[in-house]
């Protein structure tokens, strides 16, 4: 079975702090991605990377940025928290061939952030 | 850019059939997906509607595509408690999904 691993599945952290969120998949997949999910807002897409080193903004990236220096590994890291960032922050990966995504997402539990 | 909407809640009793409606804008889409997203854990893909297909049945779940009004629906048969779950509509887009809010379906005894 594919799995994402998230490493924290609740966090708390003041405004200001430099918050780092990490996620590991497991099935050699080449798409990885960064979702927020707010009730009554679904999923908004943060930023996603198609090959290491390699990131797109997605639809939210301000406050945001990310790493992926390993083909598994892929970090979100918040430098400033601000209240507006809390928030459940979702990992997702797809194998896909190219840049189209027609297959299946494989998501991870999803990470709860609280910022004071 | 894709703009995908679903009514928040619904809420059956045990048995009945449940629908979920999703309307999405661009028309372009070739996979249009049913995620379900159970407490406490991510989304999991239910099924997927090719988009030159109308309707696709997985025992007891029946997705409808209407392309013409852009309109996706989730039928679920004989709905049980352990259906209660946020069930989340996405279209594929380039380089990435654009998910709808998700509806909470709620499943009562």
């Amino acid at each position: 079975d594919v799995k994402v691993t998230q490493s924290s599945r609740y966090l708390v952290k003041r405004t200001g702090e430099k918050v780092f969120l990490e996620c590991v998949q497991d099935m050699d997949h080449e798409n990885m991605f960064w979702y927020r999910q707010d009730p009554g807002l679904g999923l908004r897409l943060i930023y996603f990377s198609y090959d290491v080193k390699m990131k797109e903004k997605g639809d939210i990236p301000e406050g945001y940025s990310v790493s992926r220096e390993k083909k598994e590994r892929f970090s979100l890291i918040l430098e400033s928290a601000s209240t507006n960032q809390t928030s459940m922050y979702l990992c997702a990966s797809s194998l896909e061939v190219g840049l189209a995504v027609t297959g299946e997402l494989f998501f991870g539990e999803g990470s709860r952030l609280t910022v004071l | 850019g894709e703009d995908v909407e679903q009514s928040l809640f619904l809420s059956v009793r045990e048995g009945d059939s449940s629908v979920i409606n999703c309307t999405y804008t661009d028309s372009s889409s070739t996979y249009l997906y049913w995620y379900k997203q159970e407490p406490g854990a991510g989304l999991q893909l239910l099924t997927y509607i090719f988009s030159n297909m109308d309707m696709k049945q997985d025992q007891r779940l029946t997705v409808l595509l209407n392309k013409k009004d852009k309109h996706l629906s989730l039928r679920i048969a004989d709905t049980q408690t352990g259906d209660s779950a946020i069930y989340f509509c996405a279209v594929a887009g380039f380089q990435k999904l654009v998910f709808g809010t998700g509806t909470r379906l709620l499943v009562s005894p």
